[in-house]
């Protein structure tokens, strides 16, 4: 399976902008890229997803290389509710590889 | 139906005893997956169905391990002969099949498992 990259933590002021970035350096043509995030004691929940062009909807951006080789995750203005483990898969029939996500803090 | 539900949300028992786990996935929804996560680690991803049929099974799931969706609906993770290292998260996610490389997966809140 592919697999993706992440930090394994940052840190964040609340109200600023967030951008957690994610390499996934052996995709392939058809994976689609997913974050999730998970908050302590729940299960995960999705975030966003793409394939080659920039998404947005109410929680997040979406920012994907032209190479599609990396993508970022983008909060616009982080709040303390964000802090979570944030996760970037690579989705291959639904079967997802999760690495070790990204634990995001925010700092009031 | 509000969502994925599994039962018991946890479970402590003693090495060598048998467990079982329930999902109920979102009605709709004719997939089904069983991840297992140990703290501080990504889910790791166990097995899925499609309907009633169990179409991939990791190596992670030994013999000891058996799961089973006989009507399509609600699924059940069994664990037989525990060991201290099954302690763990086990969370069920359910999905549209025809949505597998663009849908979401949804998950539950986990069934946490610690074997003494």
């Amino acid at each position: 399976d592919a697999k993706t990259t992440q930090p394994n933590s940052m840190e964040s002021n609340e109200e600023e902008p967030v951008h957690l970035p994610c390499n996934h350096s052996t995709i392939s043509g058809t994976d689609y890229i997913h974050w999730y995030r998970q908050l302590p004691s729940q299960g995960p929940e999705y975030v966003i997803h793409g394939l080659t062009s920039n998404v947005n909807n109410r929680m997040a951006s979406l920012a994907i290389a032209e190479d599609r080789k990396s993508s970022t995750l983008i909060l616009h203005r982080a709040t303390l509710r964000d802090a979570a483990v944030y996760y970037c898969i690579l989705s291959n029939a639904g079967k997802s590889t999760f690495g070790d996500g990204t634990t995001l803090t925010v700092k009031p | 139906d509000t969502g994925v539900s599994q039962d018991p949300r946890h479970k402590i028992t003693k090495r060598g005893q048998n467990v079982t786990f329930r999902c109920d996935p979102i009605s709709e929804h004719n997939r089904l997956y069983w991840y297992r996560q140990t703290l501080g680690q990504g889910p790791e991803f166990l097995t899925y169905f499609q309907n009633e049929a169990q179409l991939e099974k990791s190596r992670l799931l030994s013999d000891r391990f058996s799961a089973e969706r006989p009507k399509g609906s609600f699924s059940t993770l069994e664990i037989q002969r525990t060991e201290q290292g099954d302690s763990a998260m086990y969370l069920c996610a359910s999905s549209f099949s025809h949505l597998v490389q663009t849908g979401e997966l949804f998950f539950g809140e986990g069934s946490r498992l610690t074997v003494l």
